[in-house]
């Protein structure tokens, strides 16, 4: 059975850091690329980056580089998302997703940034 | 930056055909992945590269993709379909959702 278990959302001050945290397991994680994927409330969803299998290959949407870093433990199945320097704008529930087509998904964590 | 534009919403009545309309410049020339979205819930992937169905996905779900216009179909469309879709590409290594299609079964 496949699952998808993000973790580490919480409320952060803006400008403060938060390290988001995604167990996977039945499937073949340490072949995929894995991706963060955020939805505001009552928004759509938009993609925030992603890994390649060993971790030599990641990308970054626009709004994060540079403030965001994806990285991944294959031999813990582990994904991971260090959020520095927050904004208010980045409020959202994140979710850890597996590709090719992101065909995993987790239930999300909820991240939000308040003063 | 590239954007997909879907509309907000579309209107079915209960076994008629629904179609939401996904829009990028040459999006023809990429793949496009479909997703339904229902209250509450992770979104599920119901298309992949334009036109393949994961296993669990009914067959009344279907895709196509040519020149500037991806199109998610849903035949015999029932009310347990009605959610949000959202379309899916990249733009170079940038990956792009659309903005959402709310579907409204009644």
């Amino acid at each position: 059975e496949v699952q998808v278990v993000e973790s580490g959302g919480g409320l952060v001050q803006p400008g403060g850091s938060l390290r988001l945290s995604c167990a996977a397991s039945g499937f073949s994680f340490s072949t995929l690329w894995m991706h963060w994927v955020r939805q505001a409330p009552g928004k759509g969803l938009v993609w925030v980056s992603r890994v390649n299998w060993d971790g030599s290959g990641i990308d970054y949407a626009e709004s994060v580089r540079g403030r965001f870093t994806i990285s991944r433990d294959n031999a813990k199945n582990m994904l991971y998302l260090q959020m520095n320097d927050l904004r208010v704008e980045d409020t959202a529930l994140y979710y850890c997703a597996g590709s090719p087509n992101f065909d995993y998904w987790g239930q999300g964590t909820l991240v939000s940034v308040s003063s | 930056s590239y954007a997909l534009t879907q509309p907000p919403s579309v209107s079915v009545s209960p076994g008629q055909t629904a179609s939401i309309t996904c829009s990028g410049d040459n999006l023809g020339d990429k793949y496009v992945c479909w997703f339904q979205q229902r209250p509450g819930q992770s979104p599920v992937l119901v298309i992949y590269q334009d036109n393949k169905r994961p296993s669990a996905i009914p067959e009344r779900f279907s895709g196509s993709n040519s020149g500037n216009t991806a199109t998610l179909t849903i035949s015999g469309t029932q009310a347990m379909d009605e959610a949000d879709y959202y379309c899916q590409s990249w733009d170079k290594t940038a990956g792009v959702f659309g903005g959402g299609t709310k579907l409204t079964v009644l």
